[in-house]
């Protein structure tokens, strides 16, 4: 089965602080992606990558930055933490981009409060 | 925006088959239709996906009608486990080619004894 793992289930960060949220996934995929999930809003794509050191903006990548140096991690950074920024982040992976039928599979959720 | 349409809830009694519909009367010929879950406050759990054919594995069953403007999705004997929010999603192109996906507002199943 494959496995994404988010390294932090819940945290508590203050306004202004840089907050790394870490994700790794097992199976050996190009893609990664980070989204965030918020009441009535869905999932939103912050950013993806499709190789390593690549990366590419999802729709509301204001305020967030990537990192992607290994191929199986994925990390998701918040240069300064907003209380909007309050919310559910998701990783995700797929083995391919390219194509139809390839299937993204999601991590646990990591649970942001910036107070 | 979403290309899906559900229910935003149902009913099913533990043991008893779940039948979860959905539309998407816009799909177009070369989309995927892909069914996700998420228990509350958990990441969504892939289940199953289709083209054209019906497809089944360990989690459920996938009905496509032939002009494929809607599926079902089926849970055989649903367990309280089951209860979690259903979405039913169609793979959308994005500008650079990359497919993301839109998730809808699903529907709430919820799995009573």
């Amino acid at each position: 089965d494959v496995k994404v793992t988010q390294s932090s289930r819940y945290l508590v960060k203050r306004t202004g602080e840089k907050v790394f949220l870490e994700c790794v996934q097992d199976m050996d995929h190009e893609n990664m992606f980070w989204y965030r999930q918020d009441p009535g809003l869905g999932l939103r794509l912050i950013y993806f990558s499709y190789d390593v050191k690549m990366k590419e903006k999802g729709d509301i990548p204001e305020g967030y930055s990537v990192s992607r140096e290994k191929k199986e991690r994925f990390s998701l950074i918040l240069e300064s933490a907003s209380t909007n920024q309050t919310s559910m982040y998701l990783c995700a992976s797929s083995l391919t981009i390219s194509g139809s039928g390839n299937t993204i599979y999601f991590g646990e959720g990591s649970w942001l409060t910036v107070v | 925006d979403a290309k899906t349409t559900q229910p935003p809830s149902m009913d099913c009694a533990e043991g008893r088959a779940a039948n979860l519909p959905c539309n998407h009367s816009t799909i177009s010929g070369n989309e995927y239709v892909y069914w996700y879950r998420q228990i509350h406050s958990q990441g969504p759990q892939y289940i199953i996906h289709g083209l054209k054919n019906n497809e089944t594995n360990e989690m459920a069953s996938l009905i496509i009608t032939e002009d494929r403007k809607s599926s079902t999705l089926i849970l055989p004997h649903a367990t309280l486990r089951d209860t979690a929010v259903y979405y039913c999603i169609v793979r959308v192109a994005g500008d650079t080619g990359f497919q993301k996906l839109v998730f809808g507002t699903g529907t709430r199943l919820l799995v009573s004894p």
